[in-house]
């Protein structure tokens, strides 16, 4: 495709369900991140992928958040025992090449809400 | 821990009256930093990468320049499709972006 993509678009569930969010990234880019942003806030940092390596998960705010890429291509986010505290959008970005410098390519989020 | 510090929150101009966003940060070894501008129901698209202090880029109506502790984002002659929220962010010596909270322009006709 032509940019980031993530489905669902929206996501409602009822507390203490678990969800699982999509991303799909440019093809053949290696970094892959996910951001979670609240309601007029900026975007914070949840994981870093590097292919299918998680190099970084030092923002992901509990162990019931669960980050995977297993074939350095797509990834989930997985979200057990959901809570209202989790309602959010949920951003993926990917770039094409490994550095903290790289320009971010973001999809469109996927908005959750917790119920 | 890196910090980015984003004024004003919100900023109502008139089409074609220039003006000035600021953002002040902190970091640890700056390697980068970053404007993004995202539009509502949308990801933050990139617009600029300014690596060190007295650095300045340009695209169309938007100017962003650099200094040690702040960076200005200089829209001149703003049109209401510059209407949006304008996220600046930080890289450091962490791998990862830190954003400030943003400042949501609205230019009106």
């Amino acid at each position: 495709g032509a940019g980031v993509s993530q489905s669902p678009r929206y996501k409602v569930a009822k507390r203490g369900q678990d969800v699982a969010l999509r991303c799909d990234p440019i093809s053949g880019h290696v970094s892959l991140f996910w951001y979670q942003q609240a309601l007029g806030q900026g975007p914070e940092f949840l994981t870093y992928f590097q292919n299918e390596a998680q190099l970084d998960k030092s923002g992901l705010p509990s162990d019931r958040f669960f980050a995977e890429r297993p074939e350095g291509s797509v990834s989930t986010l997985k979200i057990q025992r959901t809570q209202q505290e989790d309602s959010a959008v949920y951003l993926c970005a990917s770039s094409l090449r490994t550095g903290v410098d790289e320009k971010l390519f973001f999809g469109s989020g996927t908005q959750l809400s917790v119920l | 821990e890196d910090q980015v510090t984003q004024s004003p929150e919100a900023l109502r101009l008139q089409e074609g009256e220039s003006s000035s966003l600021n953002c002040s940060y902190t970091v640890s070894g700056l390697r980068g930093l970053f404007w993004y501008r995202q539009d509502p129901g949308k990801g933050p698209e990139f617009l600029f990468t300014l690596y060190s202090a007295g650095e300045e880029k340009e695209k169309e109506r938007l100017k962003a320049t650099l200094t040690k502790k702040e960076s200005f984002l200089h829209i001149t002659a703003p049109k209401p499709e510059d209407s949006a929220t304008y996220l600046c962010a930080v890289s450091g010596t962490a791998s990862k972006l830190t954003f400030g909270t943003g400042t949501r322009l609205q230019v009106t006709l």
